[in-house]
């Protein structure tokens, strides 16, 4: 099993909707979590931290569940400029190596 | 501007002509890092280095080298380059929270 997996997607989903990433992850990958955007070759930007209690900014929410060892994000009201890849990462128990999910594809359209 | 530079950008060369990548940041932070980025393969680790006295490997060291001379720069080294290392580069630095900024990448062709 891979250390953080993502649902490859393509999402394909009408401006306005609401969509929900998920990213599942092993024992290994246990620290911290994040999401990040990345547009079409360029770098991955930084999104939202992941909280247990759950993080919210705007439209995107995101939380980590750690008995069933998941991590969602939330777009609610999607816009076109939201079309993207989005990232899941963690990092392995002692915090040194980064652990990257395959990344998931959004098109929004309108 | 807090920022992580790389140069350069984009870079053809050829099998066994050794090249470097320089890295840079401002941001004053320990960790940096970098990794690789194919399709289908995501984005993976080469070397990170917790700080100038730390540096070990990621999950794909094989082929390159980096030094960690000064804070603010972490250069990848290709001794000798082959087709199987033509990618996308990307460096980062870390923040205390463990968020990741990212250089803007390069582009490598190595034919």
């Amino acid at each position: 099993r891979k250390e953080v997996e993502q649902d490859p997607g393509p999402f394909n989903v009408p401006e306005g909707a609401t969509v929900a990433f998920n990213c599942t992850y092993s024992n290994s990958a246990s620290q911290s979590f994040f999401w990040y955007r990345q547009d079409c070759r360029k770098e991955p930007k930084l999104l939202m931290s992941v909280y247990s209690s759950g993080n919210e900014d705007g439209r995107f929410t995101a939380q980590l569940n750690r008995a069933s060892q998941y991590i969602s994000l939330l777009i609610r009201d999607s816009k076109l400029s939201d079309s993207a890849t989005y990232l899941c990462v963690g990092y392995n128990t002692g915090g040194f190596k980064t652990i990257f999910g395959a990344g998931t594809r959004l098109f929004v359209k309108a | 501007e807090a920022q992580v530079t790389q140069n350069p950008r984009y870079l053809i060369t050829v099998t066994g002509k050794k090249l470097t990548v320089t890295c840079s940041q401002n941001m004053n932070h320990e960790y940096m890092s970098w990794y690789r980025q194919d399709p289908g393969l995501g984005l993976r680790q080469i070397y990170y280095s917790m700080n100038v006295e730390v540096t070990d490997k990621g999950d794909v060291p094989e082929g390159y080298k980096v030094s960690r001379k000064e804070k603010r720069n972490f250069p990848l080294i290709l001794e000798s380059p082959s087709p199987n290392q033509t990618s996308l580069y990307f460096c980062a630095t870390r923040g205390g929270a463990y968020e990741q900024y990212f250089g803007p990448g390069t582009r490598l062709t190595v034919t």
